[in-house]
């Protein structure tokens, strides 16, 4: 149980467009999600909670015109990146507050952006 | 961000030795102490966790020890196995600000057969 799926795993863009990632709970609701960032070699970045039906609350630093976050359902959360440039090419990861204990948190297998 | 410092960011242990990973956190506003494994290009998998109010806790090859007043938690691999080698990260779970976790920066462990 307690699994969570990203789409797409990879996505290659051209610099300026727009890309949707989508965070999926697959056997559990999920109130709460986060968004993480990771360049090579270097640890996870908190991006922004995502609350069901509310508006997502950004880290200090985030732009949050640039990163949408939307949490429209209990199962699905989406990070677009606007405008997309070469230096927001990174790895994306969601997570989700477990079903049972609110502790855990149990991560997605994560998306590589690469901006070109 | 960073309010949790991983130390060594990397290590060499031999098959069947012990690995030590320390992390300490710069507050008490952490309620919840997790460790993830990583390997390349996946999501981070939860491995133990502890809370403060806990000195240890084990799960088979994997123990966490925790010492509250000197604001420290570490990570040890007992016989650690080639199969171990992979990225592990420490957290802390936010008591309030919505109950985010923080990572340490990481600590890149090689196991050599």
């Amino acid at each position: 149980g307690a699994v969570v799926s990203q789409h797409p795993s990879r996505v290659i863009c051209k610099s300026g467009t727009s890309v949707k990632i989508e965070c999926r709970s697959l056997d559990f609701q999920a109130t709460t999600m986060f968004w993480y960032r990771q360049f090579p070699k270097q640890s996870l970045m908190l991006m922004a909670t995502s609350n069901e039906g509310s508006k997502a609350t950004y880290e200090q630093g985030v732009e949050k015109d640039k990163f949408l976050i939307n949490h429209a359902s209990l199962t699905l959360s989406t990070l677009t990146v606007t405008s997309a440039h070469p230096e927001d090419s990174s790895f994306y990861i969601c997570s989700a507050r477990g079903p049972g204990n609110p502790y855990e948190q149990y991560f997605g297998p994560g998306t590589r952006l690469t901006v070109t | 961000q960073q309010q949790v410092k991983q130390s060594p960011q990397s290590l060499i242990v031999q098959k069947g030795g012990i690995s030590i990973i320390n992390c300490a956190y710069e507050n008490t506003a952490f309620d919840y102490f997790p460790w993830y494994q990583q390997f390349p290009g996946k999501g981070p998998a939860l491995l133990i966790a502890i809370r403060p109010d806990v000195s240890e806790k084990k799960e088979g090859r994997f123990t966490i020890s925790f010492n509250k007043s000197a604001k420290q938690f570490s990570l040890h691999i007992m016989d650690s196995q080639p199969g171990d080698s992979a990225t592990y990260f420490c957290a802390a779970r936010r008591r309030t600000a919505g109950t985010a976790l923080i990572f340490g920066k990481g600590t890149t462990l090689s196991v050599s057969s």
